[in-house]
């Protein structure tokens, strides 16, 4: 069965420093990537996604993500946190093949230090 | 509406009762998720429907939960019985073409007492 792996559980950083979110999936299949942030009070909101092409892709709020197929993984990245990305953060993925039902990491909370 | 919308948007209801959560998808999305957030936990995958397919309900964690989607409309999540480990937040969201970006409403956020 598809499963995703985010291995932190909490994260803090100091604003302006950069940021590294692990995600690591299970599966035989192409898999299609996502991230997602949660805000406090607010609904989940997709930062970016990957489906084919660049392995490097670009999101909303200055993060991008890097898709390594040789290690199942699909990191979040941003080069300087402001204190208003403090939020949870979701990995998910859908494979071809598996009826597209988007499963969900356990989530990453980042914790911004001003 | 413009978006995704989930009512009640809290519920709080007795153990052993049976609740019914609503989920109206954006217009002309043919794929509707339902999931469950538990207090600090991720996203439980409970069912998914797409169009005219039989609905994968291979996230349902017992019996006494059940969902319906007439066409590609309105959907409902039916909990019978309900037990304090119910307790959550259920989410639902919509998608114009799966695996794409799906759009997630408020969450109906239940508590059993």
């Amino acid at each position: 069965a598809q499963s995703v792996t985010q291995p932190d559980i909490h994260i803090t950083v100091s604003e302006g420093a950069s940021l590294e979110l692990r995600c690591n999936y299970s599966y035989g299949a192409t898999p299609y990537l996502f991230w997602y942030v949660q805000s406090p009070g607010q609904g989940l909101q997709l930062l970016l996604k990957y489906f084919s092409g660049d392995t490097l892709v670009q999101g909303i709020k200055g993060f991008e993500a890097e898709f390594k197929r040789s290690q199942s993984s699909f990191n979040l990245r941003k080069p300087s946190v402001h204190w208003s990305d403090a939020a949870e953060y979701f990995c998910a993925v859908a494979f071809t093949g598996g009826g597209n039902k988007l499963t969900f990491g356990t989530g990453t909370q980042l914790k911004v230090e001003l | 509406g413009a978006g995704v919308s989930q009512s009640p948007s809290n519920k709080v209801t007795e153990k052993g009762k049976d609740v019914e959560l609503r989920c109206d998808p954006i217009s002309g999305h043919t794929a509707l998720y339902w999931y469950r957030q538990r207090l600090g936990q991720g996203l439980e995958f409970l069912i998914y429907f797409q169009g005219n397919s039989a609905p994968d309900k291979s996230g349902l964690p017992s019996d006494r939960f059940s969902a319906e989607r007439t066409g590609e409309s309105v959907s409902t999540l039916t909990i019978q019985r309900t037990q304090q480990e119910d307790s959550a937040v259920y989410l639902c969201a919509s998608s114009a073409q799966p695996p794409g970006e799906l759009f997630f409403g408020e969450g109906s956020r239940l508590t059993v007492l």
